[in-house]
């Protein structure tokens, strides 16, 4: 992705917590989205941050700090149908609403 | 509501064939986004709709894709002259204002070039 990180794969057992982490280039930063994506299908809005702090949303909370360019999904109490893509994507300002995305991370959960 | 449909699913086309591909937005978002997912890459912007105002053309590969948007909805993305680099999916996506432009995403058409 354009400036966009994240890590490729993580592994993590059912019933675990795992915090997928993505680091973003800030200039022209308009927001941070999380999408959800299972092979073949399209990818599930999560979450959306634009100011500093967690916000929670059931299993999923995802953390942004603007000043360092820093974001991360937390899952809670992971389960079999949470092996997915998790992809990490930035909004550019002005007059277009474009998302850059990262290569997303896969996350595999293990019994 | 419906979602973001997109048509066909799949299309398999021989190499320097014309594809056209569709997708009907959600219903009143006057937002909407083409995109494309090769294989083991993230998504990459072609394309930008927002109203009545100018497309954002920016993420277009080349001269050989091109998209309408008629009536402020169903879009039209069309590749000519088709290349075995275009394969992928191409996905797109709707927004509204109401929403804080938040894009939802059709299921996606996967093309295979010969």
């Amino acid at each position: 992705g354009q400036n966009i990180d994240q890590p490729t794969e993580m592994t993590a057992t059912e019933g675990a917590i795992v915090q997928i982490n993505c680091t973003y280039q800030t200039s022209g930063f308009n927001g941070l989205f999380w999408y959800q994506q299972h092979a073949g299908e399209a990818p599930t809005f999560l979450s959306y941050n634009v100011l500093d702090g967690l916000e929670e949303k059931g299993r999923f909370s995802s953390f942004l700090s603007r000043s360092k360019g820093y974001s991360y999904l937390l899952l809670k109490e992971l389960q079999m149908k949470d092996s997915a893509s998790y992809l990490c994507a930035r909004r550019i300002g002005g007059a277009t609403n474009k998302l850059i995305f990262g290569t997303g991370t896969l996350l595999a959960v293990q019994p | 509501g419906a979602g973001v449909s997109q048509s066909p699913s799949n299309k398999v086309t021989e190499k320097g064939k014309d594809v056209e591909l569709r997708c009907d937005p959600i219903s009143g978002h006057t937002a909407l986004y083409w995109y494309r997912q090769s294989l083991g890459q993230g998504l990459e912007f072609l394309i930008y709709f927002q109203g009545n105002s100018a497309p954002d053309k920016s993420g277009l590969p080349s001269d050989r894709f091109s998209a309408e948007r008629t009536g402020g909805s169903v879009s039209t993305l069309t590749i000519q002259r088709t290349q075995q680099e275009d394969s992928a999916v191409y996905l797109c996506a709707s927004s509204d204002r109401r929403q804080d432009y938040t894009q939802y995403f059709g299921p996606g058409t996967r093309l295979t070039v010969l």
